[in-house]
């Protein structure tokens, strides 16, 4: 299984800044995937992030609000863009790897916006 | 539009009993269905399943998936408040995740 670390643990940000989120995987995958969980729902898919190129982002979410980057195969970034107290959420890194389906969670995320 | 449904949405039960929780789905390419137990933030690995019939055992978690009826459920025996938690089922589809929208188990002492 993959272990992965994502700091901030967590944020109180100010309306109108962004922040930075990082993904460290402890062994080279696949594929790494950001997704937002808002208080009292499931999880939501941000986006897919792909190593070398423009992440595929889902329905809803665009890169202008929530830009990210890979630049290799064990380490991601996820921007938060021009916050609003709507963006408040748990953000969580996954990451596939090897020859199955399991996806391994970061500790998350938790960003709260004033 | 590919789904997945959990039920029931909560539970509340006493220790010793035996809960069954229920996952459907509908997505046009199936490949596998996991199962994730979440207590504060990060959801940690269950199960996966992907051939019918064949139940997955740990300890007092059991789960076997129905691809015909396109279904699974997680079984929990003689339950612990440990095991008080948000369990979410995903389908794997198309290269990615899709979750249900859990169910919130609570284990009364």
């Amino acid at each position: 299984s993959a272990v992965i670390s994502q700091k901030p643990s967590r944020d109180i940000c100010q309306r109108g800044t962004s922040l930075t989120i990082q993904c460290q995987v402890d062994s080279q995958v696949t594929m790494m995937f950001w997704y937002r969980q808002q208080p009292g729902q499931s999880l939501t898919l941000i986006a897919t992030a792909n190593q070398g190129s423009e992440a595929t982002y889902e329905s809803g979410f665009v890169i202008d609000k929530f830009p990210i980057s890979r630049p290799n195969l064990t380490f991601s970034t996820l921007t938060v863009s021009n916050m609003s107290p709507e963006d408040s959420s748990i953000y969580l890194c996954s990451a596939l790897g090897g020859s199955t389906d399991t996806q391994y969670f970061g500790p998350g995320t938790r960003l709260t916006v004033l | 539009e590919d789904k997945v449904v959990q039920s029931p949405l909560s539970l509340v039960v006493h220790e010793g009993d035996t809960v069954t929780l229920n996952c459907s789905y509908e997505v046009t390419n199936f490949r596998s269905l996991l199962w994730y137990k979440q207590e504060k933030k990060a959801p940690t690995f269950l199960f996966m399943l992907t051939s019918s019939g064949i139940e997955k055992k740990s300890g007092r978690l059991s789960s076997i998936l129905d691809k015909k009826e396109l279904f699974s459920i997680l079984n929990i025996t003689a339950t612990q408040t440990g095991d008080s938690a948000i369990y979410l089922c995903a389908v794997f589809e198309g290269g990615k995740l899709i979750f249900g929208q859990g169910t919130e188990l609570s284990v009364k002492p």
